[in-house]
């Protein structure tokens, strides 16, 4: 079976640009969340989407945006790029369905490195 | 709000023992995961627990306290490839997973 893919690995952007990055969850799974982690917040979740509708949304400014598309791969956009910006964006899928506790299993991130 | 604390780096000896402590406060609790996170990699699943207790699993274990909200995870026999983060997830009322910081275990021969 294969894994969550997350595309790019790395990007470089400079302040004020925007950028997308994708998400292919693991086969049946039609749970994705989205993570930015940095050295000093740790974990910080953005946004998790389940058969294409939001579930959930953490604390971060609207720059800030997802979709999710029929087939559960989905798609984390950022606009006008912030130097503080600069993370490591992970997406995990899981077979999540309504009062059912389950695992997440990681993609291995995109790099966003903020100029 | 919600809270999950651990600490943010801890030091131990290949062979010994450690325990990584997390506290939770959430709203409402649906039990508690710990994952492992090697340097440049993706997280990956160690343990669940929602009853309280000790769970044993090879030479990590994780313990639960609901009345105290708080969990252990327990590394025994430590080997250089337990050098990573360790981070703590609670579950809550809405089945949200809510992420401490991560605990940096740093093994030295």
């Amino acid at each position: 079976k294969a894994g969550v893919t997350q595309t790019p690995r790395y990007l470089i952007k400079t302040r004020g640009q925007q950028v997308t990055l994708s998400c292919s969850p693991i086969s049946g799974h039609r749970s994705v969340s989205w993570y930015q982690q940095t050295p000093g917040q740790g974990l910080q979740f953005l946004f998790e989407y389940f058969s294409e509708t939001q579930r959930n949304k953490g604390n971060f400014p609207g720059r800030f945006s997802g979709r999710q598309f029929s087939n559960s791969r989905s798609e984390m956009n950022v606009s006008t790029l912030e130097l503080g910006d600069s993370a490591l964006y992970l997406c995990a899928s899981s077979p999540w369905s309504i009062g059912k506790v389950t695992e997440a299993f990681f993609g291995q991130g995109t790099r966003l490195t903020v100029v | 709000g919600q809270n999950i604390d651990q600490p943010t780096e801890m030091t131990a000896t290949e062979g010994a023992i450690v325990q990584i402590n997390c506290t939770y406060q959430t709203s409402g609790f649906n039990g508690l995961f710990w994952y492992q996170q090697h340097a440049g990699e993706a997280p990956t699943f160690l343990s669940y627990n929602v009853l309280d207790g000790l769970e044993e699993k090879g030479r990590f274990s994780s313990f639960l306290s609901r009345s105290k909200g708080y969990s252990y995870l327990l590394l025994k026999e430590l080997q250089m490839k337990d050098s990573a983060s360790y981070l703590c997830a609670s579950v809550d009322s809405n089945y949200q997973l809510i992420w401490g910081a991560g605990t940096k275990l740093i093994i030295k021969p």
